[in-house]
């Protein structure tokens, strides 16, 4: 199993650009999420989707759109990119069976708007 | 979710055990603590989790008072590859799917020192 996959690892925009940052898991896993980690900070929760066809907001959803058509990808979309949103992105998956289960994480997206 | 407080920075020795404390005194009785750890730049990495018995798998061991209100990681032979920052999440599955609501603060950046 590849685990986690996102694409690019880095990017850099304009502002205004538009942009996916891609995501994948191999696992069946229903959960998935995007975080955001900007410099000396912890990771905060932008978007996550508990199944195909649902989506919810996190923390920190302004500017940054989500869909989830399967199981396995889960994109995040940022519209018009603003300065504010240079950080490190970071996508997690997890499986629920009820017990807990751990979040498994991508290598992240290093992700530059000038 | 209950917050967690964690020290900011800690060094061990390498070989020795290194315990990484944190604090949870508004824990409620459904919230479990995750450890998870983030070396350099890439995604975190789960560790381990409990409700209020101490657990122990391949990594660590995690020590819960028995009032919940705080806890302890233990790499019980601490290596070069341990540096990294931990982090001390409560969280309660019940009232979230899977884990979407694990928030993740700053957590201890901890030094293996040769």
């Amino acid at each position: 199993n590849a685990g986690v996959t996102q694409t690019p690892k880095f990017q850099v925009l304009k502002t205004g650009q538009s942009m996916t940052l891609q995501c994948a898991q191999d696992m069946n896993h229903e959960y998935m999420s995007w975080y955001r980690q900007d410099p000396g900070m912890g990771l905060r929760l932008i978007h996550y989707s508990v199944g195909a066809g649902i989506t919810d907001q996190g923390e920190v959803p302004n500017g940054y759109n989500v869909s989830r058509s399967t199981t396995e990808d889960f994109p995040l979309r940022l519209l018009s990119a603003a300065p504010s949103q240079t950080s490190v992105y970071f996508c997690a998956s997890s499986s629920w069976t009820g017990i807990n289960e751990k979040l498994f994480f991508g290598s992240g997206t290093q992700l530059s708007v000038l | 979710d209950a917050k967690t407080t964690q020290p900011t920075s800690m060094d061990c020795a390498e070989g020795r055990a290194a315990n990484l404390p944190c604090n949870h005194s508004t824990i409620s009785g459904n919230e479990y603590v995750y450890w998870y750890r983030q070396i350099h730049s890439q995604g975190p990495q789960y560790i381990i989790h409990g409700l209020k018995n101490n657990e122990t798998n391949e990594m660590a061991s995690l020590i819960i008072t028995e009032d919940r209100k705080s806890s302890t990681l233990i790499l019980p032979h601490a290596t070069l590859r341990d540096t990294a920052v931990y982090y001390c999440i409560v969280s309660d599955h019940l009232a979230n799917f899977g884990n979407e609501k694990l928030t993740f603060g700053t957590g201890t950046r901890l030094t293996i020192i040769p």
